[in-house]
């Protein structure tokens, strides 16, 4: 099955500084790749997504890149405001495998 | 999403006792899921469904199972509930026909604790 990593586990940036997140994935067949955000005590909710056939996505303050040869991708906050402050939560999709593998969560504290 | 319900939102039980959790979902979704979340752990799969008579298990699927009663709701059952899970579980849908691919809506969560 696949296996994913994901770091750092806590991640503290002061505000306005940028925020990276890193996961890598072991099934070279996982094609979807969610980034998921959960604020504290509330359900995790996706914020940006990326398939395979791209290797850059962007949405206003966040991105995220896929490098599939060496099977990693991240996820870039830039310009980090208090609200950014939740665990964050990268995941592998397999198409038609119909499930999702998570990382174990970054928690991210912007201070202002 | 206030479109996915989970009852109930919090239970402490203890160990032995058998354990239901509900969830409905007004989205439509054929796919329903049901996670455990663990502090370092992230989200732990335990079974999902695609329809009513399918049912697959996931990672983490020993002590847990499942009953799909309706397109609309999924429930989790813990036969004889164990102080290892404590957790919190979410329920999820997803229709892979939307353009957002297969996007997981999730329920609000419930905090379970076995003493």
């Amino acid at each position: 099955g696949e296996n994913v990593e994901q770091h750092p586990s806590t991640l503290s940036v002061q505000e306005g500084d940028s925020a990276v997140i890193k996961c890598t994935y072991s099934d070279s067949a996982s094609n979807y790749f969610p980034w998921y955000k959960q604020e504290l005590g509330k359900r995790p909710q996706l914020i940006i997504d990326i398939r395979s056939n791209v290797g850059e996505k962007k949405d206003q303050r966040i991105a995220v890149t896929l490098n599939k040869t060496a099977k990693h991708f991240s996820l870039h906050i830039t310009e980090t405001q208090p609200e950014d402050s939740a665990v964050y939560f990268c995941a592998a999709h397999r198409y038609n495998f119909n499930k999702f593998y998570f990382g174990s969560g970054t928690k991210l504290n912007v201070k202002p | 999403d206030a479109d996915v319900t989970q009852t109930p939102r919090n239970r402490i039980t203890k160990t032995g006792k058998r354990i239901m959790l509900e969830c409905s979902q007004t989205k439509g979704h054929d796919r329903m899921y049901w996670y455990r979340q663990d502090p370092g752990l992230g989200l732990r799969l335990i079974y999902y469904s695609f329809d009513v008579k399918d049912i697959n298990k996931g990672e983490i699927s020993d002590g847990y199972s499942v009953s799909r009663q309706a397109q609309a709701k999924f429930s989790l059952s813990l036969e004889s509930a164990i102080p290892n899970q404590t957790a919190l579980y979410f329920c999820a849908t997803s229709d892979p026909t939307l353009s957002s691919y297969n996007e997981q809506f999730f329920g609000p969560g419930t905090r379970l604790t076995v003493l």
